[in-house]
């Protein structure tokens, strides 16, 4: 079975801070990984898509990775903002969807 | 840990017909509930959001008399798709939140439209 993880759990940096989520997966048997965003109390958004023959995708101050053979996907986040402050999960697509545990992001202004 | 139920986890239907499909919080109470849809090869997108007792709240573009929603208890809600047509065709998951805002996600209902 899938099983998906995400590295830290928590992250607190100050504005204007690079930083790197991660997010491991145990079965390279997948057709994606996505990266999502979600506000308390709210719905997922998503952020990223990258397809399983794909290496990175980039959107503005993203930018994610896939290693497929690795097991493994980075999030990069550049200049972070407090408006970036939110649950970050990662999910990988087989014949079900595996989510991740999520990193809690705060930007501290 | 809580778990989230879909049924069916896989249905086809003709083009015309109507298709619910259920989420369950088998143990939990799940005050609000979320349903996205995943065409191939997109990412998956939140399509309206479900609190128990009240009306869903649709997220733009997603017509709501097309996709019901009903939340009628603290551990089910129901998507059916009316009319559906072969463009509805998807993988649609749902999410459940409990009272303590854990979010646990459905293993999901592929649709086929033919």
């Amino acid at each position: 079975k899938q099983e998906v993880t995400q590295i830290p759990a928590a992250l607190s940096v100050p504005e204007g801070e690079n930083l790197v989520l991660n997010c491991s997966f145990t079965d390279s048997a997948i057709y994606n990984l996505q990266w999502f965003r979600q506000d308390p109390g709210k719905g997922l958004t998503s952020l990223l898509l990258i397809q399983s023959s794909q290496r990175e995708q980039t959107s503005g101050r993203l930018n994610a990775s896939l290693d497929k053979s690795s097991g493994r996907s980075t999030l990069y986040i550049a200049a972070s903002q407090p408006g970036d402050s939110a649950t970050y999960l990662c999910a990988v697509a087989g014949n079900q969807f595996y989510f991740g545990t999520g990193t809690s992001l705060t930007v501290i202004p | 840990g809580a778990v989230v139920s879909q049924h069916p986890s896989w249905v086809i239907c003709k083009s015309g017909t109507s298709v619910k499909i259920e989420c369950r919080s088998l143990d939990f109470q799940a005050t609000t509930m979320f349903w996205y849809r995943q065409f191939p090869k997109q990412s998956l997108m939140l399509m309206a959001t479900s609190n128990e007792g009240s009306k869903a709240t649709y997220e733009q573009g997603v017509e709501k008399d097309k996709f019901l929603i009903n939340h009628a208890s603290l551990t089910l809600s129901t998507l059916t798709v009316t009319s559906a047509h072969p463009e509805d065709s998807s993988f649609y998951i749902c999410s459940a939140t409990s009272r303590v805002g854990e979010q646990y996600f459905g293993p999901g209902t592929r649709l086929t439209v033919t």
